[in-house]
């Protein structure tokens, strides 16, 4: 299956500066997950969106959606030397449960 | 939050060897599982999609007699790696949910396999 791209593929900031990544899909979805994983670990859910929706808010991380473009934001602000991980987006799409992954980004948050 | 608890979390095997992991959601009845294989620094590619007390549904490529999949209760799904070679070496974690579309997922820790 085709997988979702994600930009950058790496980013490296400052801790107290903002992160933001971005992801594009292929196909209409019900909804737009993104995730975090730590080196070697399992995924751990942050936020869902849904497609009606544009922008959702949970804690330090914002999400946007724009179906038009195929295209989710995820903002982490005041980062944290602990967000340091790779982050996932993962459209669902609306012929299924089936969540699609992209390529993720690297985050390191240097202290 | 609820809780999947995957075993091992790392197994080193010889060549020719088959390879059990399991998966097991300890706080909610899963009536899906997924299993995922993942490359260094890589995303995850779905293997297969399992429900309970059916045959599992495999993505296109991914050999099913090569990755068995049971899914014999609600609690447990098993991924065996049969005759596992050293390009199965791998990142393989599974993920379920107690609902349909729209609902998140509740990743295992994955299991790290080497094949000598």
């Amino acid at each position: 299956s085709q997988q979702g791209e994600e930009d950058p593929q790496a980013l490296s900031i400052q801790e107290g500066e903002n992160a933001t990544m971005n992801c594009s899909y292929k196909t209409s979805i019900n909804n737009l997950q993104w995730y975090r994983q730590n080196s070697g670990r399992g995924l751990v859910h942050l936020i869902l969106i849904r497609s009606n929706e544009r922008e959702k808010h949970s804690g330090r991380l914002r999400v946007t959606l724009d179906t038009s473009k195929k295209s989710s934001s995820l903002l982490i602000t005041a980062s944290r030397a602990a967000d340091t991980a790779s982050y996932f987006c993962a459209s669902e799409e609306t012929s299924g449960s089936r969540l699609t992954f992209g390529e993720g980004t690297q985050l390191t948050v240097n202290p | 939050g609820a809780v999947v608890s995957q075993h091992p979390s790392r197994v080193i095997c010889k060549s020719g060897t088959s390879v059990k992991i399991e998966c097991r959601s300890l706080d909610f009845q899963a009536t899906t599982m997924f299993w995922y294989r993942q490359f260094p620094k890589k995303s995850l590619m779905l293997m297969a999609t399992s429900n309970e007390g059916s045959k599992a549904t495999y993505e296109q490529g991914v050999e099913k007699d090569k990755f068995l999949i049971n899914h014999a209760s609600l609690t447990l799904s098993t991924l065996t790696v049969t005759s596992a070679h050293p390009e199965d070496s791998s990142f393989y974690i599974c993920s379920a949910t107690a609902g349909g579309a729209g609902e998140k997922l509740f990743f295992g820790s994955g299991t790290q396999l080497s094949v000598l």
